[in-house]
């Protein structure tokens, strides 16, 4: 089983409605990040947070620290958020800083 | 954006034969390094370094070496190319304690 498990993998919805992509992991961390990742493969980093929540945009970020989840809303979804969204973890039974995974969720909006 | 460049960013190359991926920033970046990315998993890590000549195995480790002489550079040899080394590459860097880590835009390796 992975560390770190997402859902949906794949999403599609309709310009405008509300997304809400789930991350669950396994480990303890000390941070948990969501990167975003364009078709044209770059990944830039949207969030890290370790507590409560985070919102920039139309993005919004939470994590239950207690039941090791997270989530990733967008709010009035447009065709430009199509991407692969990816949730990594820190944890902290590594003595360094290194992250784990999850294998993305793959959202595609419409018009 | 972290100023972060690799080269080159598409490589055909054989198997047996040795490939050389090299990672370059402008930030000043402690930590640098090298995933791989391939479908149904996510981001591995390779190698990882945390300063000039210090540097430590990831999880997917085996047939590759890397090498940092120089704070702005992170290079990741395949010593004899292998088809299971077709893969995506990236670097990255930061990622110290509660930092984001920043990517480069990827090195896509196939290996025939």
């Amino acid at each position: 089983k992975n560390e770190v498990e997402q859902s949906p993998q794949n999403l599609t919805a309709q310009e405008g409605e509300f997304i809400t992509i789930n991350c669950s992991y396994s480990v303890g961390i000390s941070a948990l990040h969501w990167l975003q990742q364009h078709p044209g493969g770059g990944i830039v980093s949207l969030f890290m947070l370790s507590s409560g929540k985070k919102k920039h945009g139309r993005l919004i970020a939470t994590i239950n620290i207690q039941e090791k989840h997270s989530s990733l809303h967008i709010t009035a979804s447009h065709p430009r958020d199509s991407a692969v969204y990816i949730c990594a973890v820190r944890s902290i039974s590594y003595n360094t800083d290194k992250l784990i995974f999850g294998t993305g969720t793959r959202l595609q909006v419409f018009p | 954006d972290a100023g972060i460049t690799q080269s080159p960013r598409h490589k055909v190359t054989e198997t047996g034969t040795p490939v050389t991926l090299r990672c370059h920033q402008t930030e000043n970046h402690r930590y640098m390094y090298w995933y791989r990315q391939d479908p149904g998993h996510g981001l591995r890590l390779i190698h990882y370094s945390y300063g000039v000549k210090d540097t430590d195995k990831g999880e997917v480790s085996d047939g590759y070496s890397v090498s940092r002489s120089k704070t702005e550079d992170f290079l990741l040899t395949l010593e004899s190319a292998t088809s299971s080394q077709t893969s995506v590459y990236f670097c990255a860097t930061g990622g110290h304690n509660q930092e984001t880590q920043y990517f480069g835009p990827g090195t896509r390796l196939l290996v025939l």
